[in-house]
Formats: structure tokens, C-alpha cells, sequence
């Protein structure tokens, strides 16, 4: 079995500020693991994933994501958030050879001006 | 650039009836999910297919089929629309069946069943 969690159902960050959305993975086996973004009445936009390799990924509108195998974390990072950031973020896991991709909750990112 | 492209933005139907949501990819992926997304649930596999013809049920298929005719077309239909299937529901398209495939997304469709 494969699951996502987003501890987080609501984090609000000034802008300017570093932010940081959580999620926490259970897979057995090697974790692909991915983040989206979705915007209001809109579908969802890939960010990044993590296959293998460098731990830290970078992806789309300056988000970065780290991969702890440890934790079994991939939190997604931004150094300086913006009032454009503001959406709804979802975290994503599949097992290799598992063809179905298993999404976490989603957390709300807010943007304070 | 990957174009998945929804019938509608929004349906309303009745309760009864026959609802039929399409959805068309452009880049020649082989692979194509329906979602359902609901608050503080997240987005949950209704089906998905590898192939023309072909369909996989996901995690929550009951109340639903698919029809998978051509390759770049992959439809939802609800045979029996009821109340508790309102909500948006999301297709997406990836190009094979690897587990490091990216899959992407369609603009969705939120039908609201009265």
C-alpha cells in the first residue's frame, strides 16, 4: 500500500517570507514522488518530482522539494513566497511499478501582503 | 506544451440521469486516470486506461464506467447521476505506464447532481 500525508490543511506565510508545505510518504520499495499546484477553478499543474538522485529537486516558479529518505518526507520550499503563490498544493506518491499515483489531502498556502 | 482539454467547465444535472464527461489529450499519451476531487479528500482514481479499449478501476469506480474508443479520447459516465457524485472531477493523460511518469492534468469539470 502507498500513502501520502499533508500534516497541514492550511499554512499562511507573509510575503517575502521562506515557506515550507509538508508531506510525509509511506511506500514499500523506492517513492516516486511529486507535487502540484492548483489554482482557483483550475486543474492541476505539475511542479516537480523526485525519482532518483540529488535529494533536492528543483521545479517549476522557483519551488524546490527535499527528499529524506529517512524522515520519508518531501516537503516543498521556497525561499521567498509571493502573493502569487497563493493555492491549493498537493504532494503525490507512486511505488515503483505501481501504476497508480496515490495524492495527499492538500494544503492551502496563503499569501499574506 | 501537453493540452488536456475537458467538455465543460461546469454541469448541472438531475438525479437520474445519464451524464457523459469527456475529456481529449493531444500528445499521443497512452495513458489516461479520471479523479474526483472533494475537500479534505484529496483526489481519488475512479479508472484509468493504458490502452484503447483497455480500462483499470481505481480506487472508488462504483456508480461509474469509462469508454476508451480512441487513443486521445477517454469519457466518464455517470449511468445514473445521484447527489453524492457531485463534485469536480479531473482527467488526466500521461505518455506510458513507467512509475516516474508525470501526469497532467485537465482544467476540470464541477458537475453539481440536484
Amino acid at each position: 500500500a502507498q500513502s501520502v500525508a499533508q500534516p497541514e490543511d492550511q499554512v499562511n506565510v507573509a510575503e517575502g517570507n521562506p515557506l515550507t508545505v509538508k508531506c510525509t510518504y509511506s511506500v514499500s520499495g523506492n517513492p516516486y514522488l511529486f507535487w502540484y499546484v492548483q489554482y482557483p477553478n483550475r486543474g492541476l499543474q505539475f511542479l516537480l518530482k523526485y525519482i532518483t538522485g540529488d535529494n533536492l529537486v528543483k521545479g517549476s516558479y522557483g519551488f524546490e522539494a527535499e527528499f529524506n529518505k529517512s524522515q520519508t518526507s518531501f516537503h516543498l520550499k521556497k525561499p521567498s513566497a509571493l502573493v502569487s503563490d497563493s493555492a491549493l498544493y498537493f504532494c503525490a506518491v507512486r511505488a515503483f511499478g505501481n501504476e497508480k499515483l496515490t495524492f495527499g489531502t492538500g494544503t492551502r498556502l496563503t499569501i499574506i501582503p | 506544451d501537453v493540452k488536456v482539454t475537458q467538455s465543460s467547465r461546469y454541469l448541472v444535472k438531475r438525479t437520474g440521469e445519464k451524464v457523459f464527461l469527456e475529456c481529449v489529450q493531444d500528445m499521443d499519451h497512452e495513458n489516461m486516470f479520471w479523479y474526483r476531487q472533494d475537500p479534505g479528500l484529496g483526489l481519488r482514481l475512479i479508472y484509468f486506461s493504458y490502452d484503447v479499449k483497455m480500462k483499470e478501476k481505481g480506487d472508488i469506480p462504483e456508480g461509474y464506467s469509462v469508454s476508451r474508443e480512441k487513443k486521445e479520447r477517454f469519457s466518464l459516465i455517470l449511468e445514473s447521476a445521484s447527489t453524492n457524485q457531485t463534485s469536480m472531477y479531473l482527467c488526466a493523460s500521461s505518455l506510458t505506464v513507467p512509475s516516474t511518469d508525470t501526469q497532467y492534468f485537465g482544467p476540470g469539470t464541477r458537475l453539481t447532481v440536484l
